[in-house]
């Protein structure tokens, strides 16, 4: 059964890069078609993409975030990464990991159980 | 203010049915793009739902179904349970904004 699981602090300090880590279990990264999403959370509200990493290494992030995101792989722990960079109050979230389908519209399922990332000093 | 509008809230007696509404626009559903569903139960992950507008992953009752029609599409649930009560969220494309993007979500309240 394929299982993701977010780690990192939970606390960051403004100005300061947030950085997290999605473990995948049950599948492996780099033989899977899928690619590997950032999605977030902000308290009592909706759910943003951040960006995603293909199996073979290839990235995409969302135009909103470009600037400040990285998105990156390690398959020798079949795990994957995101970096965000100058984080202000406004990143404070529940940040989740998920395997995307290609569709026409990409769906995202399994997600992580999610890790609340708090940005304050 | 989310590109995809839901209502903030529905409500329905338990055996009911109920619809939720996910309105988009040229750019995102009225583009020919799909409509995924997925269900957040408090305090948990979202659990897809529905993919490609009216496809159920295995495991998802037979009461949950989607449509979509033009730039809108909607979530129904048949025979409702009180284990329904939950955030749903409708997520598509959009090539103006070149993401994949959520709808705020509703909460359905089972009365």
């Amino acid at each position: 059964q394929l299982r993701l699981q977010e780690s990192g602090p939970g606390l960051v300090k403004p100005s300061e890069t947030l950085s997290l880590t999605c473990t995948v279990s049950g599948a492996s990264i780099s033989s899977s078609s899928y690619y590997w999403d950032w999605i977030r959370q902000p308290p009592g509200k909706g759910l943003e993409c951040i960006g995603a990493i293909y199996s073979g290494g290839s990235t995409y992030y969302n135009p909103s975030l470009k600037s400040r995101v990285t998105i990156f792989v390690d398959t020798s722990k079949n795990q994957f990464s995101l970096k965000l960079s100058s984080v202000t109050a406004a990143d404070t979230a529940v940040y989740y990991c998920a395997r995307a389908a290609t569709g026409r519209t990409d769906w995202f399922d399994p997600w992580g159980q999610g890790i609340l990332v708090t940005v304050s000093s | 203010q989310s590109v995809l509008t839901q209502p903030p809230s529905v409500s329905g007696a338990p055996g009911q049915r109920v619809t939720i509404s996910c309105t988009g626009s040229s750019s995102n559903i009225g583009a020919g793009y799909d409509v995924n569903w997925y269900q957040q139960l408090p305090g948990t992950a979202p659990k897809l739902l529905i993919y490609a507008n009216n496809n159920r992953p295995s495991g998802v009752p037979d009461r949950f179904s989607g449509s979509k029609s033009g730039t809108s599409a909607s979530l129904a649930i048949t025979g409702l349970q009180a284990e329904d009560e939950a955030d749903y969220y409708c997520q598509s494309y959009d090539n103006t904004l070149s993401t994949s993007v959520f709808g705020g979500g509703t909460k359905l309240t089972v009365l």
